[in-house]
């Protein structure tokens, strides 16, 4: 599948802190997954994008779908320990299984 | 049960023995597949059952890879004569809805594979 470009890989932020992260891909996609994997856990799906431009909130969390259809950021304010984890962006085209970025690795220090 | 559950939690083995990874999906859900995680990757797609229809298996990366759905529900993904290569986290998740771009998936926790 094509491979989908997630930066940073890690980052470490203070407790309180927003955190930006994003995935970029060459191709256009249909729908941007957000998932979030916690240590030890399976992923669990945060927020879906279908429309290009879309914006979706889920509590703290703000994700949106790039205009050109090739990218998408996921946003987290005022972070809090328990956002520890690895966040991984997704898309399908609608017949193909999910294809997973390699994640960002967030950290946050008390 | 109210997830998906996965066993074993761990499995290690000796190089070139055959393991047997379970899978319960959430009851009810009629998509079922498998990924492989491998340290410091994001989940890569081994296989996909429709009920016990398995309609993709383009992601199995051998033939000592194989999955099975008897009856719709559990599943168990077998792998024989383990190398070292195959060492992973094997996640199993479930959706309610048929279709391999269901984008609604509910992970396990997985089982994490060493073959030593």
């Amino acid at each position: 599948g094509q491979q989908l470009n997630q930066s940073p890989q890690s980052m470490f932020i203070q407790e309180g802190e927003d955190v930006s992260m994003n995935c970029t891909s060459s191709s256009i996609f249909n729908t941007w997954l957000w998932y979030k994997q916690d240590p030890g856990e399976g992923p669990v799906l945060l927020i879906a994008l279908y429309k290009a431009g879309e914006l979706t909130s889920n509590g703290r969390l703000t994700a949106q779908f790039g205009i050109t259809r090739k990218d998408s950021f996921l946003n987290i304010s005022a972070s809090i320990p328990s956002d520890v984890g690895i966040y991984f962006c997704a898309y399908t085209t609608g017949n193909t299984p999910l294809v997973f970025g390699k994640g960002t690795r967030l950290s946050v220090i008390a | 049960g109210a997830g998906v559950s996965q066993s074993p939690r761990y499995k290690v083995a000796k190089r070139g023995q055959d393991v047997a990874l379970r899978c319960d999906p959430i009851s009810g859900h009629v998509s079922l597949f498998w990924y492989q995680q491998a340290l410091g990757q994001g989940p890569e797609f081994l296989t996909y059952f429709q009920n016990e229809a398995q309609l993709d298996k383009s992601g199995l990366p051998s033939d000592r890879f194989f999955a099975e759905r008897p009856e719709g529900s559990v599943s168990t993904l077998k792998i024989q004569r383990t190398q070292q290569e195959d060492s992973a986290v094997y996640l199993c998740a479930s959706s309610l809805r048929g279709g391999r771009g269901n984008e609604k998936l509910f992970f396990g926790s997985g089982t994490q594979l060493s073959v030593l």
